[in-house]
């Protein structure tokens, strides 16, 4: 299993371009979730899906969108970039929701945005 | 307010000394607690996760401990090797919902030579 990838690794924006992140996870999990990691921060959510076709805002949406047409794939979208939204984005993924299930990261995707 | 607190922000330690980090919460209803280590430029990876009946859990050379009464975690590491340099990072869980997890700074910890 490869579990959780993502696409690309690195990322450089220029104001108000748009850009999507790539995540997918060959674990058949059916909860996918997207993170944001700022300097000296901990991890934000930023959206999840519970399931094909259904996903759900997390702390903090604003400027993104997502959509999950599969159950292995869960991309976001970016669309007018921000300096704000210079970060690294983790996608991640678990079986349930269930507290004490864990769930399993990707490498990341180091996004700048100038 | 939800929160979790971790200290120390960085640690350098030389490699075979032994060293604990620290996590305060105050996330309430309280269901579990992990420690995660993220290498530089990878995603956090589990080392340990305990629930509220438990005090102590061990992975290796990682031992975690928690108190529920006063919401305060530690992790020590045994014998610490160069692959330990890492962050590590303290999740505090809710008892319900998708959105329940509540994350550290995390700890910077650098092993030497």
């Amino acid at each position: 299993n490869a579990g959780v990838t993502q696409t690309p690794k690195f990322r450089i924006l220029k104001i108000g371009q748009s850009m999507t992140l790539q995540c997918t996870q060959d674990m058949n999990h059916n909860y996918m979730y997207w993170y944001r990691q700022d300097p000296g921060m901990g991890l934000k959510l930023i959206y999840y899906s519970v399931g094909a076709g259904i996903t759900d805002k997390g702390e903090v949406p604003n400027g993104y969108n997502v959509s999950r047409s599969t159950t292995e794939d869960f991309p976001l979208r970016l669309e007018l970039a921000a300096p704000s939204q210079t970060s690294v984005y983790f996608c991640a993924s678990s079986y349930s929701a269930r507290s004490t299930d864990t769930q399993y990261f990707g490498p990341g995707t180091r996004l700048t945005v100038l | 307010k939800n929160q979790v607190e971790q200290s120390p922000q960085s640690l350098i330690i030389l490699e075979g000394k032994n060293c604990t980090l620290q996590c305060n919460y105050t996330v309430s209803p309280f269901s579990n607690l992990r420690w995660y280590k993220q290498d530089t430029g990878r995603g956090p990876v589990s080392l340990t996760i305990m629930t509220f009946s438990e005090n102590t859990k061990s992975n290796g050379r990682y031992t975690a401990t928690l108190d529920a009464d006063t919401k305060q975690s530690s992790l020590h590491i045994t014998a610490s090797q160069l692959s330990d340099s890492a962050s590590y990072i303290c999740v505090v869980s809710l008892q319900t919902g998708a959105n329940n997890l509540f994350f550290g700074t995390g700890t910077r910890l650098t092993v030497i030579p």
